[in-house]
């Protein structure tokens, strides 16, 4: 079955601290992406990556950074926490390399907050 | 960039009514509109969706309309049941490849069946 794996469920960091969210896929997708959660706000685009080592800004990249070193990772980067990144985050990823768009596979989300 | 609108926020329906979510998207070189369906604590997950060279698509109890002229697309539900509570979240891509294959999502749509 299809797989996307985030690497916590829950993470409690303190401010300032640097924050890594991991997000694994067994599905060797090329396309990958990190939205963020908000209650009234819906899915935001943080970031979102097409091949390895390609990374797109999505609509709020501000604060955040990632990485995609293998096909199968995507970090995503909190350089200094602060108190308005506590969210749910949702890693996802999808085949297709061209016009043929197919259905976003998401991981369970990560809850980060930020204390 | 593309900016998606969804309305309303909020959805009561009886068991056995119609329900219709609507979405408006700003760019017009969109070509694909997704819509997926969170139920409480767990993953969004893909129920139907729609490419630019078609109106209308259907799935059993639901459909989608696309008015490309207009830039809205709408999800119908028919007949519904208490399981078909939960948040519904709209989505429109370019997906031509490399960095348009971003998705961007509507704020979500809470519907609530009450039996």
């Amino acid at each position: 079955d299809v797989k996307v794996t985030q690497s916590s469920r829950y993470l409690v960091k303190r401010t300032g601290e640097k924050v890594f969210l991991e997000c694994v896929q067994d599905m060797d997708h090329e396309n990958m992406f990190w939205y963020r959660q908000d209650p009234g706000l819906g899915l935001r685009l943080i970031y979102f990556s097409y091949d390895v080592k390609m990374k797109e800004k999505g609509d709020i990249p501000e604060g955040y950074s990632v990485s995609r070193e293998k096909k199968e990772r995507f970090s995503l980067i909190l350089e200094s926490a602060s108190t308005n990144q506590t969210s749910m985050y949702l890693c996802a990823s999808y085949s297709g390399t061209g016009v043929r768009y197919e259905k976003l596979f998401f991981g369970s989300g990560t809850q980060l907050s930020v204390l | 960039g593309e900016n998606v609108e969804q309305h309303p926020s909020t959805l009561s329906v009886q068991e056995g009514d119609s329900a219709v979510i609507k979405c408006t998207y700003s760019d017009s070189a969109s070509n694909y509109f997704p819509w997926y369906k969170q139920e409480l604590g767990k993953r969004p997950q893909l129920i139907i969706d729609i490419r630019s060279n078609v109106g209308e698509k259907k799935d059993q109890r639901i459909a989608v309309t696309l008015n490309k002229t207009a830039k809205h697309f709408s999800l119908h539900i028919t007949e519904t049941q208490p399981e078909d509570s939960a948040v519904y979240f709209c989505a429109a891509s370019m997906g031509y490849g490399g960095a348009t294959n971003k998705l961007i999502f509507g704020t979500g749509t809470l519907l609530a069946v009450q039996p």
